[in-house]
């Protein structure tokens, strides 16, 4: 049980378009997805937490006119990165949690974006 | 000072060893607490959440000290299998409560 599923795995998209990150909790209900973002041997950077059916809480720092984040059911998120630039090149992870912090989070498998 | 902070690391074992790893947290509110561990290039898998009263799950054990604020993780008789970097979680009582992690530890057991 607990299977987060994120799709696609791997892209490569051109500088100023958009990408479009899905993550879907299998086989559970998913009240709060978080998005990470992870640099090579670096540790995992929280960009935003998003509860279903409420807008997403940014970290500091996090754009949230770049970094689009719908939380439109219980099992899905999506996470949209707009006008994209090499710099957003990067490990995008999700996790989702079935309850409140007591609960354990379960990742996706990671997208990696790379822009050119 | 971070939230949580991990020992250092790398840690480079013989397969057999018993290895130990801490973490502190600073937030004395903070309520959740879990060891994951992640493989080069993939996502995080949790490990074991660490309860109160110590739990042991085979070769591993995890303890929480309330006091000194912080968490342990105890692998015995490591195998070439938990080579790996194993990452501190702690979480706020809230229902929208983040998780922060430690930025990890890297375990290298050799045989």
């Amino acid at each position: 049980g607990a299977v987060v599923s994120q799709h696609p795995s791997r892209v490569i998209c051109k500088s100023g378009t958009s990408v479009k990150i899905e993550c879907r909790s299998l086989d559970f209900q998913a009240t709060t997805m978080f998005w990470y973002r992870q640099f090579p041997k670096k540790s995992l950077m929280l960009m935003a937490t998003s509860n279903e059916g409420s807008k997403a809480t940014y970290e500091q720092g996090v754009e949230k006119d770049k970094f689009l984040i719908n939380h439109a059911s219980l099992t899905l998120s999506t996470l949209t990165v707009t006008s994209a630039h090499p710099e957003d090149s990067s490990f995008y992870i999700c996790s989702a949690r079935e309850g409140g912090a007591f609960y354990e989070q379960y990742f996706g498998p990671g997208t990696r974006l790379t822009v050119t | 000072r971070k939230e949580v902070e991990q020992d250092p690391g790398p840690f480079n074992v013989p397969e057999g060893a018993t290895v130990a790893f801490n973490c502190t947290y600073s937030n004395s509110a903070s309520q959740s607490f879990f060891w994951y561990r992640q493989d080069c290039r993939k996502e995080p898998k949790l490990l074991m959440s660490v309860y109160s009263s110590g739990n042991e799950d085979g070769r591993f054990t995890a303890q929480l000290n309330r006091a000194s604020q912080y968490i342990s993780l105890l692998i015995r008789d490591s195998k070439l299998s938990d080579s790996a970097t194993y990452l501190c979680v702690v979480s706020l009582n809230t229902n929208a409560g983040k998780s922060t992690f430690g930025d990890g530890t890297t375990l290298t057991v050799k045989p």
